[in-house]
């Protein structure tokens, strides 16, 4: 069975400050596929990052980076320098036959 | 990556009735998929659907409750039957993801039940 944990249920940080968002996961699988959405209040739900198993590399996009280590299973997201826009719930999803496991979501509010 | 556009984008339905909800996919594909939403919830897969087959639901999920059509590779629909105030959540579309790109969803359907 597969698991996702976002122990951080609801942050909020002001302007500029950074924001790390903790994910941790389960899985019995050596193959598999996570991923960070945004879903803003409007309710989309938009990619941001797809990392494969085999790949710990680091990714850093902008003011976004992301830290999976494999060691830990956690795969967790920061933002540098929040800007008000970043205010949204973010979620870890874990992947490996095509379901998508999601984890509870971090609510993200950045305040002005 | 796919679009999808999922319609309708909210509807407010009477208890006891139903409600379908289309998902539209610009290219095809051989499997989609059909989430929920709950309020201030995390998503739940309801079931997946794959073009000539029966759906396959998750467990909590039944057909009649969630009935599922994929007459063909671009297209889906999933019915809200008999529904209740315990419905009402955000249901979205999916389809799998292009070589290193994410899963796509539709827009979403923001379902109230009065």
């Amino acid at each position: 069975a597969q698991k996702v944990t976002q122990a951080q249920t609801e942050i909020s940080v002001v302007e500029k400050e950074d924001v790390t968002l903790d994910c941790v996961y389960e899985t019995r699988d050596t193959t598999y596929y996570l991923f960070w959405y945004k879903q803003p209040p409007s309710g989309e739900l938009v990619f941001l990052i797809r990392r494969n198993s085999f790949d710990e590399q680091n990714e850093i996009s902008g003011r976004y980076s992301w830290n999976f280590q494999k060691s830990t299973s956690s795969f967790n997201f920061t933002i540098t320098a929040s800007q008000v826009v970043d205010s949204a719930v973010y979620f870890c999803a874990l992947s490996n036959d095509y379901k998508l496991s999601f984890g509870a979501g971090t609510t993200v509010t950045v305040r002005a | 990556s796919a679009v999808i556009s999922q319609k309708p984008s909210r509807d407010i339905c009477q208890r006891g009735t139903s409600l379908t909800i289309q998902c539209q996919v610009d290219s095809q594909v051989t499997m989609m998929f059909w989430y929920r939403q709950q309020p201030g919830q995390s998503l739940t897969l309801i079931a997946t659907a794959n073009q000539g087959s029966e759906a396959t639901y998750e467990s909590g999920f039944v057909i009649d409750k969630f009935p599922i059509s994929r007459p063909n590779l671009t297209f889906s629909t999933l019915t809200v039957s008999n529904m209740s105030p315990e419905d009402s959540s955000i249901y979205l579309c999916s389809v799998p993801p292009d070589l290193g790109y994410g899963y796509t969803f539709g827009s979403g359907t923001r379902l109230t039940v009065v």
